[in-house]
């Protein structure tokens, strides 16, 4: 059983604010993800890691920074957001060999933002 | 990038009935895997299966590698299987990255 956590589940705050999603993982994976999905829709991949003090863009223009200083933590900051950025944020990590194939991902419970 | 295809993109079944939902994917893939997101938006793993055959009670998912396609199989239907069913694929040929996800099948299971 996969156990990765997201806080907060739900966010509602102001535009210009800075916000950092929270999502942990206990399995000890390498490979940690994040996708933005807006409700009813596909799944959008803006940033990924490889491991610590890796990180990616995915194919998704965001506006949005993360960072990976430890294995089990992989924090999502907006540096000011707008109502733009509403949407459902889900992180997601997967173990594998030391290389760039990624095997099975597991997903956290998503956060769901809505800035105003 | 590859494309990943899901159909149908709507589906409503009266409780007990069977379905086949399909994967068109457009390269080569060292992982696929189904999921179900649930009212809440959560995705929950269903299966892992970049190739062959696997089975899990009602569900049952077969995926055909060479011929670039995955099929998830719902017998029994019941409401609880709303929600809407994902394929995602990591290509092996386009550089290793994340998993692309289809845009879904939105099922309703109607008692």
């Amino acid at each position: 059983e996969a156990d990765i956590y997201q806080t907060p589940r739900y966010l509602v705050i102001g535009t210009g604010k800075k916000i950092t999603l929270e999502c942990s993982q206990t399995m000890g994976h390498d490979k940690m993800y994040w996708y933005q999905q807006d409700p009813g829709m596909e799944l959008h991949l803006i940033h990924y890691s490889y491991g610590v003090n890796s990180t990616e863009k995915g194919d998704l223009s965001s506006e949005s920074t993360v960072s990976r200083i430890r294995t089990e933590h992989f924090p999502l900051t907006l540096e000011s957001a707008r109502p733009s950025h509403t949407s459902q944020y889900l992180c997601a990590s997967s173990e594998g060999d030391r290389g760039r194939i990624f095997s099975e991902a597991f997903f956290g419970q998503g956060t769901r933002l809505t800035v105003v | 990038g590859i494309q990943v295809e899901q159909s149908p993109p709507d589906l409503i079944l009266q409780e007990g009935a069977n379905s086949t939902l399909r994967c068109n994917f457009s390269d080569s893939v060292n992982n696929l895997q189904w999921f179900h997101q649930n009212p809440w938006g959560q995705l929950i793993n269903l299966f892992y299966i970049p190739s062959g055959t696997k089975q899990n009670g009602r569900l049952s998912a077969t995926t055909v590698a060479t011929e670039r396609y995955s099929l998830l199989y719902i017998s029994s239907s019941q409401t609880t299987d709303s929600g809407v069913y994902f394929c995602a694929v990591t290509s092996r040929n386009s550089g290793n990255t994340p998993l692309v996800f289809g845009k879904g099948t939105r099922l309703s299971v109607i008692a």
